[in-house]
């Protein structure tokens, strides 16, 4: 069964550094997706992307995150430079329309210490 | 930003018996519902969606209600078995939006 796959599965980064967070979404798929779980609290949405541009973005996606899909089968999610507060777990997923259901990968936690 | 919550953090069923998990939203532009399952250190398992033209939709074990004059969705398990023991999150998605705005979870324990 086709999966979003996503790499690494845990990066722990210094405060002020540059993370990338890799994911390969499913293959067929159209929209693109980052979402994040703080420790505790609920998946909040980022970002969605499709047709090769930023389709909608949320509060939380400021000027330090950006989203690219250098090729055809890689999303990247960078944050230029990291806080404490960006520690979570950094959920991508992907769809196809008519169907509504993203499709998650296991997640990167990332550690900002 | 509380348009979608589920007000039951936590609930233990038997095995055999029904599972019932609930959600409520307050933005009636809403028009598509999901739910998700997560395991530990994974990412949240599509199960089963319901469009706001419907009042039910069925998938094996699994069925959602929805009620959109009292802003509520349920998911029924039955019977409940060991694996199902998850944490779950209702989602609801606004008409020609992508996003999906999630619930807090509820973790569902089965009780062998």
């Amino acid at each position: 069964e086709p999966e979003v796959t996503q790499t690494p599965s845990h990066q722990v980064t210094q405060m002020g550094q540059e993370v990338i967070l890799r994911c390969v979404p499913i293959s067929n798929h159209l929209y693109f997706y980052w979402y994040r779980q703080i420790l505790g609290q609920k998946v909040e949405f980022l970002v969605s992307f499709y047709n090769n541009e930023i389709s909608e973005k949320s509060e939380i996606f400021d000027d330090q995150f950006s989203v690219e899909r250098p090729d055809g089968s890689n999303f990247t999610l960078k944050i230029r430079s990291t806080k404490l507060e960006d520690s979570a777990m950094y959920f991508c997923a992907s769809s196809r329309p008519p169907n509504t259901e993203a499709f998650f990968g296991q997640g990167t936690r990332l550690t900002v210490v | 930003d509380q348009q979608v919550k589920q007000n039951s953090p936590s609930l233990s069923v038997q095995e055999g018996r029904i599972s019932i998990l609930n959600c409520d939203y307050t933005n009636s532009m809403f028009d598509y519902f999901l739910w998700y399952k997560k395991y530990p250190a994974e990412g949240p398992t599509f199960l089963i969606s319901i469009s706001s033209i419907k009042d039910k939709n069925e998938d094996g074990r699994f069925t959602v209600f929805l009620n959109k004059s009292a802003k509520h969705l349920s998911l029924h398990i039955v019977p409940s078995q060991p694996g199902d023991s998850a944490v779950y999150f209702c989602a609801a998605r606004r008409a020609g939006n992508e996003k999906l705005t999630f619930g807090t979870g509820t973790r569902l324990t089965i009780i062998p």
